[in-house]
């Protein structure tokens, strides 16, 4: 009973380099969305995908690109990571876009120096 | 002004107290209202949704005040347990995206 799984849990980066965070879900649902969380912030969207095949920006969407790859999974990359990226990131998922509970990945925690 | 906004708190509570606290919306449209709780460093977890006629679940009480656009939240009987953030959620309207928005969350500590 998985859920959401992402990948890596914790990653160290230095300025410029880039990565990939990985998100797969088993539970058959449309929409999948990425999200960080800074402190005092409350979590921000960046990208979501409302279904399979379309992405659309969020709130923060600048330094970061995604790829819906098919129905289960949907990745968050950072071409050229900044300081100001530092953060914990979480993929989430909802039946629809229009649903309104999200089921959440454990987080992956993101320092860079 | 913040879209959704919460007292960041702690809240220092006596296990077996009550504890209650709000979360502000800017957007008089906002369509549906939710509390999650997120414990720490872990993700964040739905604990209930808010009705207009206002709901419970166990010792769980959330509210909605349309009029001055407030959700609150109110614990009865504390456990240790209850100890976490909770994170106040406003779905904006269709018209601003249609999408969930999360307050700041607010910190509640439970002690024996």
């Amino acid at each position: 009973n998985a859920g959401v799984t992402q990948t890596p849990k914790f990653q160290v980066l230095k300025t410029g380099q880039s990565m990939t965070l990985q998100c797969a879900q088993d539970m058959n649902h449309n929409s999948m969305y990425w999200y960080r969380q800074d402190p005092g912030m409350g979590l921000r969207l960046i990208y979501y995908s409302a279904s399979e095949g379309t992405t659309d920006k969020g709130e923060v969407p600048n330094g970061y690109n995604v790829s819906r790859l098919n129905k289960r999974e949907f990745s968050l990359r950072l071409e050229s990571a900044a300081p100001s990226q530092t953060s914990v990131y979480f993929c989430a998922s909802s039946v629809s876009s229009g649903a309104n509970v999200l089921t959440f990945g454990a987080g992956s925690r993101l320092t860079v120096l | 002004r913040k879209e959704v906004e919460q007292d960041p708190g702690p809240f220092n509570v006596p296990e077996g107290a009550t504890v209650a606290f709000n979360c502000t919306y800017s957007n008089s449209a906002s369509q549906s209202f939710f509390w999650y709780r997120q414990d720490c460093r872990k993700e964040p977890k739905l604990l209930m949704s808010v009705y207009s006629s206002g709901n419970e679940d166990g010792r769980f009480t959330a509210q909605l005040n349309r009029a001055s656009q407030y959700i609150s939240l109110l614990i009865r009987d504390s456990k240790l347990s209850d100890s976490a953030t909770y994170l106040c959620v406003v779905l904006r309207p269709p018209a601003a995206g249609n999408k969930l928005t999360f307050g700041g969350g607010t910190r509640v500590l439970v002690k024996p």
